[in-house]
């Protein structure tokens, strides 16, 4: 059964601080995982997918790495801004059935301060 | 292009009342899925519909039980409610449902949830 760990549960930085989430996960045969952000009382949107074949996967100032040997993957937000605080979440899926029942971490709330 | 659509999006039940939750997913995506988000728990997986088949279940009581419609829009049901059933639902949609054999992409869009309060 997949765990998904992600530590802090909270961080609170100052704007324009460059930071590291961390996501950590017990199976490491997966075929990709997806980092989510959660605004409060909303959904969750999509920032990064990355395959198991690739290493980093980035969009704008986001960048995603992937370790499956290590069951690690971490979110590295560069220039943090006040618009980035919300909850982000990684789910990496199971490598049998579906790719949509996905194990979620409890996610790590961002505070950006102006 | 829309997005995935809850309704509603908020609603307050009774103990022992049941709830309807509706979601549409985006055009052309086949795959729902549906989780229930709370503070202690944090985001658990629910069941998922495929072509109007459940293709996956999580660990939830039969009190919780859904269906997908020719359309694709799906209903989640929960019968006699309980204050712990209190929560975010969320729905979510893909495009298509990966098979085991194959490491391709399966990107999951959610929608904005409903947010169900049991008193």
């Amino acid at each position: 059964k997949q765990e998904v760990t992600q530590i802090p549960a909270a961080l609170s930085v100052p704007e324009g601080e460059n930071l590291v989430l961390n996501c950590s996960f017990t199976d490491s045969a997966i075929y990709n995982l997806q980092w989510f952000r959660q605004d409060p009382g909303k959904g969750l949107t999509s920032l990064l997918l990355i395959q198991s074949s690739q290493r980093e996967q980035t969009s704008g100032r986001l960048n995603a790495s992937l370790d499956k040997s290590s069951g690690r993957s971490t979110l590295y937000i560069a220039a943090s801004q006040p618009g980035d605080s919300a909850t982000y979440l990684c789910a990496p899926p199971p490598h049998t059935g579906a790719n949509s029942k996905l194990t979620f971490g409890k996610g790590i709330t961002l505070s950006v301060r102006p | 292009k829309a997005g995935v659509t809850q309704t509603p999006r908020y609603l307050i039940k009774t103990r022992g009342q049941q709830v309807t939750l509706s979601c549409s997913p985006i055009s052309g995506h086949r795959s729902v899925s549906w989780y229930q988000q709370t503070p202690g728990q944090g985001l658990q997986f629910l069941f998922e519909y495929f072509s109007e088949t459940q293709r996956n279940k999580g660990n939830f009581p039969g009190r919780f039980s859904g269906r997908q419609f020719s359309n694709s829009r799906s209903e989640m049901n929960v019968s006699t409610l309980e204050l712990g059933d209190s929560a975010l639902y969320l729905c979510a949609s893909s495009f298509i449902l990966r098979r085991v054999s194959s490491p391709g992409a399966n990107v999951l869009t959610f929608g904005a949830g409903s947010r169900l309060t049991v008193l």
